[in-house]
């Protein structure tokens, strides 16, 4: 079955480090994102992009990298630039106005 | 610029009585809008959608909303909750459709409790 393939499901990181978290997609669509999601603060939009080797910053792009060598894969990378990296990471797909999201990324600095 | 105002972090309602979330949104150009549902530490189930078709939108699990330009709303409705309704829901709007330039902005969710 098609869908999206977010991992690890946990995270832990130590201040000052950088990591890597991993979406896949094997629905062919051209568009991903990425979101962050805060407690009360619903879901932000930190970066997207809409094909192959193209992204745009979302609107907390701040301590964050993606990049989109292929169709299929968008990883998000947290640096240590990111002052408070403790959240829940969606990572989502889009075809026309069907958006397909992933289970998710739990980070935690430690 | 497209904004959602979701009113009401937390309702709680009977298990049998009607579900009611407020969803108003913002948009600069026609929009699309959506409700999503989301259960503890996972990603998100899309309940239903509106994209300019008919203004009374049906979706998964009894649950439906109606588009109300005038008022600029979208607000979910159902009419008897059930106990698995218990989890957060999101509304969320994107600016019609732009073609690539589509991007989903998120309400702040409301956590809905049933109980018994």
């Amino acid at each position: 079955d098609g869908g999206i393939t977010q991992s690890p499901k946990y995270l832990f990181r130590k201040e000052g480090q950088n990591v890597t978290l991993s979406c896949e997609q094997n629905l062919n669509h051209d568009a991903m994102y990425w979101y962050r999601q805060d407690p009360g603060q619903g879901l932000r939009l930190i970066y997207y992009s809409q094909i192959v080797n193209d992204f745009q910053k979302g609107d907390i792009a701040e301590g964050y990298s993606v990049s989109r060598e292929k169709k299929e894969s968008f990883p998000l990378t947290v640096t240590s630039a990111q002052k408070n990296p403790t959240a829940f990471y969606l990572c989502a797909s889009r075809l026309f106005a069907s958006y397909t999201f992933g289970s998710g990324t739990r980070l935690t600095v430690v | 610029a497209q904004s959602v105002t979701q009113l009401g972090s937390h309702v709680s309602v009977s298990e049998g009585a009607l579900v009611l979330l407020r969803c108003n949104y913002s948009s600069s150009v026609p929009p699309y809008l959506f409700w999503y549902v989301q259960y503890p530490n996972q990603g998100l189930q899309l309940l239903l959608k509106y994209t300019s078709a008919a203004t009374l939108v049906k979706g998964i699990n009894g649950f439906e909303a109606e588009f109300k330009k005038s008022e600029t709303s979208f607000h979910l409705t159902k009419p008897s909750a059930h106990m698995s309704d218990a989890a957060e829901y999101f509304c969320a709007v994107s600016e019609g459709n732009t073609g690539t330039a589509s991007k989903l902005t998120f309400g702040t969710g409301t956590r809905l409790q049933v109980t018994l």
